[in-house]
């Protein structure tokens, strides 16, 4: 079975620095996927980010972007020129596709808060 | 488009009552799932279904009955609550394949005291 580790429950930086929040997995599949969710104080869940493991290029949306290291299982996400919107729960998640029911297997998350 | 619809938003149990979480997705996905969050333990998933009228167990299922009468909803329901489901509890969907992974509903937080 999947087993996805955030060791970091909670960090804080200032506003407009860059922050790295840590995950690994541990998988015996070849091909998969990778997830980022944050999760605000709305408690609504938001893909922020995801990465196919066939995929050597780091995935990148705006201000976020991982490190994806298949060898390494990690998969850390860093927000760059943080800003106070940012301020969440953000969530770690892994999903074999095309078998089943692909089903999302969860880290236990990082509470990210943002200083003014 | 209203995605995933849960309902109710807030609900507070007495021990031993029964009641069923409401979702409904809009999106014609086949796809649906239920997860409870817990401090500490992320989110983890109770039941899952890949189409009308076939569902399955997720990793904590013990406690939750569901069905899948239509491919829009996926109603959770817990026979008699303990203490033990006081939890957030989110539904989600997505369609096979789709490369984005799920949509989730907003969630409801149940109390059971």
């Amino acid at each position: 079975a999947q087993t996805v580790t955030q060791s970091q429950p909670e960090m804080s930086v200032q506003e407009a620095e860059t922050v790295t929040l840590s995950c690994t997995y541990d998988t015996s599949e070849s091909n998969y996927y990778l997830f980022w969710y944050k999760q605000p104080p709305s408690r609504q869940m938001i893909l922020v980010i995801r990465q196919e493991a066939y995929k050597q290029q780091n995935a990148t949306e705006n201000r976020f972007s991982v490190n994806f290291q298949k060898a390494a299982k990690s998969f850390s996400l860093k927000i760059s020129d943080s800003q106070l919107g940012d301020t969440a729960m953000y969530f770690c998640a892994f999903m074999k596709p095309f078998q089943g029911a692909q089903k999302l297997v969860f880290g236990q998350g990082t509470r990210l808060t943002i200083n003014p | 488009n209203a995605g995933v619809t849960q309902t109710p938003k807030f609900q507070v149990l007495k021990t031993g009552q029964s009641m069923t979480l409401q979702c409904a997705q809009d999106m014609n996905h086949e796809y649906m799932s239920w997860y409870r969050q817990d401090p500490g333990m992320g989110l983890r998933l109770i039941h899952y279904s890949v189409g009308a009228g076939i569902t399955d167990q997720g990793e904590v299922p013990n406690g939750y009955n569901v069905s899948r009468s239509t491919t829009e909803d996926f109603p959770l329901r817990l026979l008699s609550a303990a203490p033990s489901q006081t939890s957030v509890y989110f539904c989600a969907s997505r369609q096979p394949g789709h490369v984005y992974g799920y949509t989730f509903g907003s969630g409801t937080r149940l109390t059971v005291v």
